[in-house]
């Protein structure tokens, strides 16, 4: 079975800071995916960023990256620049290439401070 | 392009009924969608994974019996809640799989049983 731990319940920043959210995760796959998704109030879940597990090249979308650790199989997300809009809960996320299952973490409530 | 609807969005009823909850993948064709179960400030739990024209495969601890999952088209996936009780409220996320390994999420419908 797959684990997905996120050790951080809650994280509060500063508008225009930088904020971290670590992930580490459990496989014995070699082959697989990692996301990371955002659930505003709303409560729509939306993907922030993808990650191949067969790319080294750590994934970036505008203000979000990743740094992917496979061998230490940590998967962190990097806020940079927070927005008010960012705040949400974050989930990282791992899928197997067999079944497309999504294993989630517990989430990251994030709270951008004005 | 990629959106997935839910029907309805909020649904009350009293303990005893039944109520189907409706999942559209709007603008593609998806063999396979997920059905999830949310509690509030906690993760998402996988429910099952139905695929279109064959029978539903339900995670562990998962009452079949309880939650009818139907998938009878390559758009539209639903979810019967048998003769609820109030602890099956809660709120009920599906997604549709999509291309090569992203899930699509529906808007969430939340469930209340009085």
């Amino acid at each position: 079975a797959q684990t997905v731990t996120q050790s951080q319940p809650e994280m509060s920043v500063q508008e225009a800071e930088t904020v971290t959210l670590s992930c580490t995760y459990d496989t014995s796959e070699s082959n697989y995916y990692l996301f990371w998704y955002k659930q505003p109030p709303s409560r729509q879940m939306i993907l922030v960023i993808r990650q191949e597990a067969y790319k080294q090249q750590n994934a970036t979308e505008n203000r979000f990256s990743v740094n992917f650790q496979k061998a230490a199989k940590s998967f962190s997300l990097k806020i940079s620049d927070s927005q008010l809009g960012d705040t949400a809960m974050y989930f990282c996320a791992f899928i197997r290439q067999n079944d497309y299952k999504l294993s989630f973490g517990a989430g990251t409530t994030v709270t951008v401070r004005a | 392009g990629a959106v997935v609807s839910q029907h309805p969005s909020r649904v009350i009823c009293k303990s005893g009924t039944s109520v189907k909850i409706e999942c559209r993948s709007l603008d593609f064709q998806a063999t396979t969608m997920f059905w999830y179960r949310q509690f509030p400030k906690q993760s998402l739990m996988l429910m099952a994974t139905s695929n279109e024209g064959s029978k539903a495969t339900y995670e562990q601890g998962v009452e079949k019996d309880k939650f009818l999952i139907n998938h009878a088209s390559l758009t539209l996936s639903t979810l019967t809640v048998t003769s609820a009780h109030p602890e099956d409220s809660s709120f009920y996320i599906c997604s549709a799989r999509g291309q090569p390994y992203e899930q699509y999420f529906g808007p969430g419908t939340r469930l209340t049983v009085t």
